[in-house]
Formats: structure tokens, C-alpha cells, sequence
């Protein structure tokens, strides 16, 4: 049973193209995590979400706390953007537990 | 500003063995977490600790201790090292649970 559950698993675009990655869960959280995983093994964190919409750049990310989903959108996308995506979310009930999904692997072509 | 330094890069070790990975970062965070990444499989935490001299355990503690004497340093302790323990180990740190993220560079350890 996994808590947090990412679609697609694997995604290839063209450079220019608009990507959506989606996060479905089933606990309830205080918070969710979208991080990016570079070939080379780094993870950095992109957005932290309790609520609503967040933009960085070409990214966006939102949430429905009652639907219990997010996504993750970016627009324009480049070959730079080739990275696995993960989202994560903080437990509501143990507050220190996180859960994440098991990652989208994003191929952008030039 | 280093952020999160984690040692070392890459380890072998033969089962029974015991070690440490290290993770440090200069950030002044209060929240730092360890977790273990494998094939096919989510990061899971192993321990957390919210501030020195409190740690507690995450999903998958068995096998590892931790101890937080200082702000900075939060080592990983594998006391007798066995294969399932390969993965790729990674150290975060945060202001607290609220905040965003920084990772370490990641461990990648072998059992063999």
C-alpha cells in the first residue's frame, strides 16, 4: 500500500512542450513536498504546498487538500528539465513522518 | 555557504561491519532527517531529530542508530552492516517541518 502515488511513471516530451505531473494520496497532511532528482543522484527541493497554487520560473504547483491531489506543471519545458520529479507529503497525524511517491522520470527532447 | 555535506561519496562494506555516514550542514537547521533510497521504491525516512539532543525514529529505523550532540552534525551509525542495507543513503535538513528542504549529495553503499 503506498501512501503517495505519482502519475505518469515515466514521461518523454519535445522541448517546448507543456508537462503535468500528478500526486494522489491517502493520508491526511499538514503539508506536500514537490522535489526533482538530477541524473546525476542531487535532489532539490522545488515547492512546498499546504495550500492553493505556487509559480517558481516555469513551474507551477497546486494542490486540492479535499481531493487529495497536486500537480506539478511545467511550462516550456527544456532538456534541462530531464530530472525525476517526487512528491512527498507530510503526515497530519505524525507531523515528522513523510511519504513519498516513488518519482516521475521526465526525458525532455531537444 | 556548504549547505549539506554528507560523507563519504561511495563505501563498500562486508557484512558484519560496522560505520558511520556523516552529515553536517552550516545552515543552522534545527530539523535533519536520513533516508534510504532504493530501486523502484519512494525515499524512506530511517530518523529524524527536531533539534540536538532529540531524535526519534522514522519508517524503517532497524538496523540504524543516530545521536544529535550538536546543531550541526547528525552522523547515521550502521552497527553490523548487511546486504539489504545497500541503497543510496541521503542526509536533509530543514529550519523545521514547515520549511522547505536541503538535501546532501547522497551515500551510495554497498553490502557485500
Amino acid at each position: 500500500k503506498n501512501e503517495v502515488e505519482q502519475s505518469p511513471q515515466n514521461l518523454t516530451a519535445q522541448e517546448g512542450e507543456f508537462i503535468t505531473i500528478n500526486c494522489s494520496y491517502s493520508v491526511g497532511i499538514s503539508a506536500l513536498h514537490w522535489l526533482q532528482q538530477h541524473p546525476g543522484g542531487g535532489i532539490v527541493s522545488l515547492f512546498m504546498l499546504s495550500s492553493g497554487k505556487k509559480k517558481h520560473g516555469r513551474l507551477i504547483a497546486t494542490i486540492n487538500i479535499q481531493e487529495k491531489h497536486s500537480s506539478l506543471h511545467i511550462t516550456a519545458s527544456h532538456p534541462r528539465d530531464s530530472a525525476v520529479y517526487i512528491c512527498a507529503v507530510r503526515s497530519l497525524t505524525t507531523g515528522n513522518q513523510f511519504y513519498f511517491g516513488t518519482g516521475t522520470s521526465l526525458t525532455v527532447i531537444p | 555557504n556548504a549547505g549539506v555535506t554528507q560523507t563519504p561519496k561511495f563505501q563498500v562494506l562486508k557484512t558484519g561491519q560496522s560505520m558511520t555516514l556523516q552529515c553536517a550542514q552550516d545552515m543552522n537547521h534545527e530539523y535533519m532527517s536520513w533516508y534510504r533510497q532504493d530501486p523502484g521504491m519512494g525515499l524512506r525516512l530511517i530518523h529524524y531529530s527536531v533539534g540536538a539532543g532529540i531524535t526519534d525514529q522514522g519508517e524503517v529505523p532497524n538496523g540504524y542508530n543516530v545521536s544529535r550532540s550538536t546543531t550541526e552534525d547528525f552522523p547515521l551509525r550502521l552497527l553490523s552492516a548487511a546486504p539489504s542495507q545497500t541503497s543510496v543513503y541521503f542526509c536533509a535538513s530543514s529550519r523545521d517541518s514547515n520549511y522547505g528542504y536541503t538535501f546532501g549529495s547522497g551515500t551510495r553503499l554497498t553490502v557485500v
